[in-house]
């Protein structure tokens, strides 16, 4: 199975500064996704990362907010802007097997904002 | 009504025996189905995939479908202190992953 790491681990960031999170995949993936866990909660699904063309965003998030890039096939990045503490969570990157829709996880990114 | 539903738990079930987890879902076209564990402070981690009626055994770990009941579960047999983790059931809506609440167990020595 692919191996993906994600940077930064952690981070710890003031209010209304911008954090960009990397996804790294050892082998071309088509399906990469990106999630938000909160403290205590389940994951919820951001957006798709299209190669090649904008994300798709789920019902909540915008693009102004986490503007995404995926410029090939094994890398996408997750930009979360204008930082306020509720957006202190884990951000995880995931890429997908289109033939039995499994997922696979990335480490994850624990954000924390003051 | 949540797309994915699970009692949130906690779970606590002595060593050796089975844990029962269960999980409902409410869109009865979805077809795809799996159970993720989650260790506090890691990534879930995938444990089982299942796509149509019956069991599934891998291992220790055995998942049932019901689509009728729109209903899936996952059972651990002889559970081991190591399996102590949060539980996420995934279910796939509209071509995206739709997670539960999650369920805690707690495997007692």
């Amino acid at each position: 199975s692919a191996v993906i790491s994600q940077k930064p681990s952690r981070d710890i960031c003031q209010r209304g500064t911008s954090l960009t999170i990397q996804c790294q995949v050892d082998s071309q993936v088509t399906m990469m996704f990106w999630y938000r866990q909160q403290p205590g909660q389940s994951l919820t699904l951001i957006a798709t990362a299209n190669q090649g063309s904008e994300a798709t965003y789920e019902s909540g998030f915008v693009i102004d907010k986490f503007p995404i890039s995926r410029p090939n096939l094994t890398f996408s990045t997750l930009t979360v802007s204008n930082m306020s503490p509720e957006d202190s969570s884990i951000y995880l990157c995931s890429v997908g097997v289109i033939r039995t829709d499994e997922q696979f996880f990335g480490p994850g990114t624990r954000l924390t904002v003051l | 009504q949540k797309e994915v539903e699970q009692n949130s738990g906690p779970l606590s079930v002595p060593e050796g025996a089975i844990a029962s987890l269960n999980c409902t879902y409410s869109d009865r076209v979805s077809q795809s189905f799996f159970w993720y564990r989650q260790y506090s402070g890691k990534s879930p981690e995938l444990i089982m995939s299942i796509y149509s009626n019956g069991d599934k055994e891998d291992g220790r770990f055995t998942a049932q479908l019901n689509k009728a009941s729109q209903y899936v579960s996952l059972l651990i047999r002889d559970s081991q202190p190591s399996d102590s983790a949060t539980y996420l059931c995934a279910v796939i809506n509209n071509n995206d992953m739709r997670f539960g609440a999650g369920t805690r167990l707690t495997v007692k020595p």
